[in-house]
């Protein structure tokens, strides 16, 4: 996580939107990430960008990155209580074989006021 | 639809024992992916397979082997147990081609006491 940081928490009120947001460092990732993992579950792809683009919508999510900060965000519109979990925001750098290999950030704990 | 199965889901075993973990891609999928995640941490990209051979390697420990079979399904391999490999297990599978998609598993959570 040390290459890719996140706010440890985030609270929301139900309805409202949220904003998640990324650093990262390496400037030659070619796709960007947001897995959610909920509580003793595993990590959920919620969507991803390459990295020419600047923006993706996807539903209530919305991607946004700024590749010349480095930053990468994600909202999520009309908060629900099911929106409750940790956010990862994830790189990807291709390797010599061809993969994409993922670094993760420290996830970001999204707690849902009633 | 079908999803990454890892089992078993949860591990218990004494210092310096050994253990194995299985992982069954999403059917079609060529490529298995092992990530490590301790306690209130990120998950570490350990190793990752295709048809067979190993393709890329991240922070795994010698003590730990792996290896992928002609059906696709891999095995991680733990020898030597310490009490911080206590962690959640996360196996990920993709298509070569696509591996900006990774589906992951719901992971096997082992204990080391």
């Amino acid at each position: 996580g040390e290459d890719v940081e996140q706010s440890l928490f985030l609270s929301v009120r139900e309805g409202d939107s949220s904003v998640i947001n990324c650093t990262y460092t390496d400037s030659s990732s070619t796709y960007l990430y947001w897995y959610k993992q909920e509580p003793g579950a595993g990590l959920q792809l919620l969507t991803y960008i390459f990295s020419n683009m600047d923006m993706k919508q996807d539903q209530r999510l919305t991607v946004l990155l700024n590749k010349k900060d480095k930053h990468l965000s994600l909202r999520i519109a009309d908060t629900q209580t099911g929106d409750s979990a940790i956010y990862f925001c994830a790189e990807s750098i291709r390797t010599n074989f061809g993969n994409e290999k993922l670094t993760f950030g420290t996830g970001t704990r999204l707690t849902i006021i009633p | 639809a079908a999803g990454v199965i890892q089992s078993p889901r949860h591990l218990i075993k004494e210092k310096r024992e050994t253990a194995t973990l299985k992982c069954y891609p999403i059917p079609r999928h060529d490529t298995v992916y092992w990530y490590q995640q301790g306690p209130g941490q990120d998950p570490q990209f350990l190793i990752s397979f295709y048809e067979k051979m190993q393709s890329d390697k991240g922070s795994i420990p010698d003590r730990f082997s792996a290896q992928q079979f002609s059906d696709y399904h891999s095995e991680l391999n733990m020898s030597s147990l310490e009490l911080g490999d206590s962690a959640l297990y996360f196996c990920a599978s993709s298509l070569l081609g696509s591996s900006y998609e990774q589906y992951f598993g719901p992971g096997t959570r082992l204990t080391v006491t």
